[in-house]
C-alpha cells in the first residue's frame, strides 16, 4: 500500500507571495493532519480535516487555511508569505484520527520544504 | 503549560547497547494515546510505536518498547541493541481529544548519536 505522498518536495517563494501545498493520504484514511516544522518552534499542529471537514485547528493566523476533498486528498494554502513561514510542513493521515489504538495511527509524509525568501 | 517534555536534547549510545529516551506528559483527559516517532536527516517522520491510556501492558515493538507508568505521567522510549541506523530525531507524542477535534503534540525531541 502506498504511504502518503506530499507534493512539491521543495519550494522556493518570496515574501508577499502564496502558497499551496498537497497531501496525498493512504489510501482508505480519511483523516488528514497538517503540521508545521522549525527548529525554534518544533512540530506545531496546524489542522485537521475529516471528512471535507475541519476538525480542528492549531494557534496559527488565519493566512494558514485548508481544505480535504472528497477523496481525502488535502491541500493547504498560505497567503502572503512571511521569512518566518520557511519550514518543513508535514501531513499525516490516519483511517478516522478518532480511535483510541495502535490502528488508527497517524502515518506521516516525506514533508514539503519551504523557503521563503 | 508545556504538554509534551523530552528533557534530553542530545543522547549519545554505544552500538550495540540499549538506550532509554525520556518522555513526560500533561493531559487531563482519561483518554488519550502517545507515541514515539523516528526523523532521520530526510525528514520523514517514522512511527515507532503506540502506548492507549488504557493499556496495561507496556508495548513493544521489536527492538523497541515504551515504559509507560501512567501514575508519573512519563511514556519512556527503550532501544535495545542500538544500531547504528538508529542515529535520527526522536520525538514523543500525545494525541488528544474527542470526535470535536483531535490533535497531536509532540515534544521537542531528543537526538540520539549511536557511535561504532
Amino acid at each position: 500500500k502506498a504511504g502518503v505522498t506530499q507534493t512539491p518536495r521543495y519550494l522556493i517563494k518570496t515574501r508577499g507571495q502564496q502558497v499551496t501545498l498537497s497531501c496525498s493520504p493512504i489510501s482508505g484514511h480519511r483523516s488528514v493532519s497538517w503540521y508545521q516544522q522549525t527548529p525554534g518552534q518544533g512540530l506545531q499542529f496546524l489542522f485537521e480535516y475529516f471528512s471535507e471537514t475541519q476538525r480542528n485547528k492549531g494557534n496559527f493566523p488565519g493566512r494558514f487555511s485548508g481544505r480535504q476533498f472528497s477523496n481525502s486528498r488535502s491541500e493547504m494554502n498560505v497567503s502572503t508569505l512571511e521569512l518566518g513561514d520557511s519550514a518543513l510542513y508535514l501531513c499525516a493521515s490516519s483511517l478516522t484520527g478518532e480511535v483510541w489504538g495502535s490502528a488508527d495511527t497517524q502515518y506521516f509524509g516525506p514533508g514539503t520544504r519551504l523557503t521563503v525568501l | 503549560a508545556q504538554k509534551i517534555t523530552q528533557t534530553q536534547p542530545g543522547m549519545f549510545v554505544q552500538e550495540k547497547e540499549a538506550v532509554t529516551l525520556d518522555c513526560t506528559y500533561d493531559t487531563s483527559d482519561q483518554s488519550y494515546g502517545l507515541f514515539w516517532y523516528k526523523q532521520p536527516s530526510s525528514g520523514e517522520m517514522i512511527f515507532l510505536i503506540y502506548q492507549g491510556s488504557y493499556d496495561e501492558q507496556n508495548a513493544t515493538e521489536g527492538r523497541y518498547s515504551l515504559n509507560f507508568q501512567k501514575a508519573r505521567k512519563s511514556a519512556n522510549l527503550v532501544i535495545s541493541a542500538s544500531q547504528l541506523g538508529d542515529s535520527a530525531m526522536y520525538f514523543c507524542a500525545m494525541r488528544e481529544g474527542n470526535t470535536g477535534g483531535f490533535k497531536t503534540i509532540f515534544g521537542a525531541g531528543t537526538r540520539l548519536f549511536v557511535k561504532a
